[in-house]
């Protein structure tokens, strides 16, 4: 079945800091690729997606490129700010009938001024 | 604001009881899914409903049932509660269904005692 692993939280940044989310897929077919942000005590938002191998979804100084090679969905930014502090969702829809999205556990960011 | 209401925000009650979940979703989807967040499972899909019709079905126990109204806006009944089903229920709407670009409500957190 489908599956999606992120890298364990909680990374704790300080503002202007690099980041980088590790995102890896299983699936069959062609999935979409997809980051949700999840501020606290809100609902998810689309922070970013990508449909196809090597296609580099880009969003808010946010990036992630589909690796079909190596399975992998990375997502990063060159300098991290105090509002970026959220929970990072890593997901994927696979291809064919099948209309849900599986999410990964989440990564919570903290960026400290 | 992401235009998908859901109803109540908070929900305390004990167990054995039934509750219901509401969902609006954003003006002309028609598609909604229901989620279920806990921090030991993470997010999981329940279930799905595109113009009145059940679409996917995941992880969704037998206590609970849902369903779509001719004016699109959704339920999701829990029955027969127990402590484990306390976690914060998630709605969300598309405009397609399986385009994965899902608009997310603020959630039902629901505290089974």
């Amino acid at each position: 079945g489908n599956s999606v692993t992120q890298m364990e939280g909680p990374v704790t940044l300080s503002e202007e800091a690099f980041l980088t989310i590790n995102c890896t897929y299983t699936a069959t077919g062609y999935p979409s690729l997809f980051w949700y942000v999840q501020y606290p005590g809100e609902g998810l938002q689309l922070l970013l997606k990508a449909t196809k191998a090597d296609d580099k979804g880009s969003n808010k100084g946010f990036e992630a490129t589909y690796r079909k090679e190596t399975t992998s969905f990375h997502l990063e930014k060159g300098s991290v700010q105090v509002s970026d502090s959220a929970v990072y969702f890593c997901a994927l829809r696979s291809g064919g009938s099948n209309y849900k999205l599986t999410f990964g556990k989440g990564t919570l960011l903290t960026v400290n001024p | 604001d992401s235009g998908v209401t859901q109803t109540p925000k908070h929900l305390i009650t004990a167990t054995g009881q039934r509750v219901t979940l509401r969902c609006s979703p954003r003006s002309g989807d028609l598609s909604v899914y229901w989620y279920q967040q806990s921090l030991d499972q993470g997010l999981q899909f329940l279930i799905q409903y595109y113009n009145g019709e059940e679409r996917a079905k995941g992880n969704i126990l037998e206590r609970f049932s849902a369903q779509q109204f001719p004016d699109l806006h959704s339920e999701l009944n829990l029955s027969s509660l127990e402590l484990g089903d306390s976690a914060l229920y998630f709605c969300a709407s598309s405009v397609r269904q399986g385009n994965g670009e899902l608009f997310f409500g603020e959630g039902s957190r629901l505290t089974v005692l």
